[in-house]
């Protein structure tokens, strides 16, 4: 079955510090991947997705490849805010099915 | 255009009562799917439905929870019999008929917090 699975929280970082939040996955097909973020007290947004191998998903400074040689789906931000923190979920969709499998989620914390 | 509502935001159960929880999704969507984070874990999927029809329920527990979205009127998702197990936030998203490629973006709601006593 499918599966993702990325890095334990809490990640603490200092405003401006470079991000990354490892996510690796396990599916039996060709997925489509995701991140999502969670703010306090909201639901999920889309941050970001990518649909093929080699594509780079990109918002609001965030980054992510899709990687199929390593199977995974990393996030990068090279300079964070203090606004940033949040819960972040890695997720991936079946090709052609819409249902969304995700990882325990991250939880950012941005530090003046 | 309004986000997915869903009502109530917190919810305080029993042990052996009814927990009924609701998702009106976006205008438009047609689609509409429930996901529970347990504590400490990501988000399950649970079950898909569209308008009258239960698409994919193969994330749901086989008692005590069903599921509906009937022609009018939100989403619905009843827990009978409530155990303290069933403590968990719950989610819904939705998805408009047709988007770009095989993926029809899902918006969430912000979730209900089931506690059970």
């Amino acid at each position: 079955g499918n599966s993702v699975t990325q890095m334990e929280g809490p990640v603490t970082l200092s405003e401006e510090a470079f991000l990354t939040i490892n996510c690796t996955y396990t599916a039996t097909g060709y997925p489509s991947l995701f991140w999502y973020v969670q703010y306090p007290g909201e639901g999920l947004q889309l941050l970001l997705k990518a649909t093929k191998a080699d594509d780079k998903g990109s918002n609001k400074g965030f980054e992510a490849t899709y990687r199929k040689e390593t199977t995974s789906f990393h996030l990068e931000k090279g300079s964070v805010q203090v606004s940033d923190s949040a819960v972040y979920f890695c997720a991936l969709s079946d090709q052609g099915y819409s249902t969304l499998t995700f990882g325990k989620g991250t939880m950012l914390l941005v530090s003046p | 255009n309004a986000g997915v509502m869903q009502n109530p935001r917190h919810l305080v159960r029993r042990r052996g009562q009814e927990a009924r929880l609701r998702c009106s999704p976006m205008k438009g969507h047609s689609h509409v799917y429930w996901y529970r984070q347990l504590p400490e874990e990501g988000l399950k999927f649970m079950v898909y439905l569209q308008k009258e029809n239960i698409i994919d329920e193969s994330g749901m527990p086989k008692e005590r929870f069903s599921a509906e979205f009937p022609k009018e009127g939100p989403s619905i998702l009843r827990i009978q019999q409530v155990v303290r197990g069933d403590s968990a936030a719950y989610f819904c998203a939705s998805s408009p008929i047709s988007g770009e490629g095989p993926y029809n973006e899902q918006f969430f709601g912000p979730g209900t917090r089931l506690t059970v006593l």
